[in-house]
């Protein structure tokens, strides 16, 4: 069974930067996974911020970019907000029409 | 503006069948994917699977031998079916809109519009 893998936790300044990452148990992540990340806070649905690695949603903030670094889809958070305080969920796609969620980040800006 | 209203029997006992639908408002059913996800209390997004408006589908293959993911094109709506459910499915159910678009060379997809959620709960 596929499994993908992200930080458990990860805690950041206001106005810093952080980078989340995504990997996959079957090797490294490239465009062809199409990463998407999500975004979830207590109470509520997940809201979408990046597609296919780096395309980001009409409402997405600008500080949020996706990437691929290292074998991995990545998130990066720079000049942290309070409220960017958060669940943030990678998704990746496989061949015949698998997706598979990572078990989430849980960012504390501290 | 599309919105997805979702909604089903919130209180199951074990044995029984999960029965959820969501309705798509404010915008076109075909060219897309429809999914059901689901989170269990305090875990992570779990996919179930999904259906496009030719009826054609995807399931987790976890899940696949209990799941049917139906579509109704009349009514805009799609549903999920989970049955013998046991307490390991209580969770928040979410149904959600897939895209894709692209060039040759090029493709990607996004999961974009999410309904509220459901929450489903397994007890005897």
């Amino acid at each position: 069974q596929t499994v993908v893998t992200q930080e458990p936790s990860l805690t950041v300044s206001p106005g810093g930067t952080v980078t989340l990452t995504c990997a996959s148990s079957t090797g490294a992540v490239t465009s062809g996974y199409y990463p998407n990340w999500f975004q979830q806070k207590p109470g509520q649905a997940p809201r979408a911020l990046i597609y296919s690695t780096s395309n980001k949603h009409s409402w997405t903030p600008a500080r949020f970019s996706g990437s691929l670094l290292g074998g991995k889809a990545a998130l990066t958070l720079s000049g942290v907000q309070p409220e960017d305080e958060a669940e943030y969920y990678c998704l990746l796609y496989y061949d015949g029409g698998q997706r598979v969620f990572g078990g989430g980040t849980k960012l504390t800006v501290l | 503006q599309v919105q997805l209203q979702q909604w089903g029997a919130g209180l199951l006992k074990p044995s029984e069948t999960l029965s959820l639908t969501c309705a798509v408002y404010g915008g076109s059913f075909s060219g897309y994917y429809w999914s059901w996800i689901r989170q269990p209390p305090g875990k992570g997004l779990e996919w179930i699977g999904n259906i496009n408006h030719s009826g054609g589908t995807n399931y987790n293959p976890s899940l696949e031998s209990r799941v049917t993911i139906s579509v109704d094109t009349s009514k805009n709506q799609f549903s999920l079916k989970l049955r013998s459910v046991t307490a390991a499915d209580t969770a928040v159910y979410y149904c959600a809109r897939e895209g894709w678009g692209g060039t040759p060379g090029y493709y990607y997809y996004y999961m974009d519009v999410w309904g509220k959620g459901t929450t489903v709960t397994v007890s005897s």
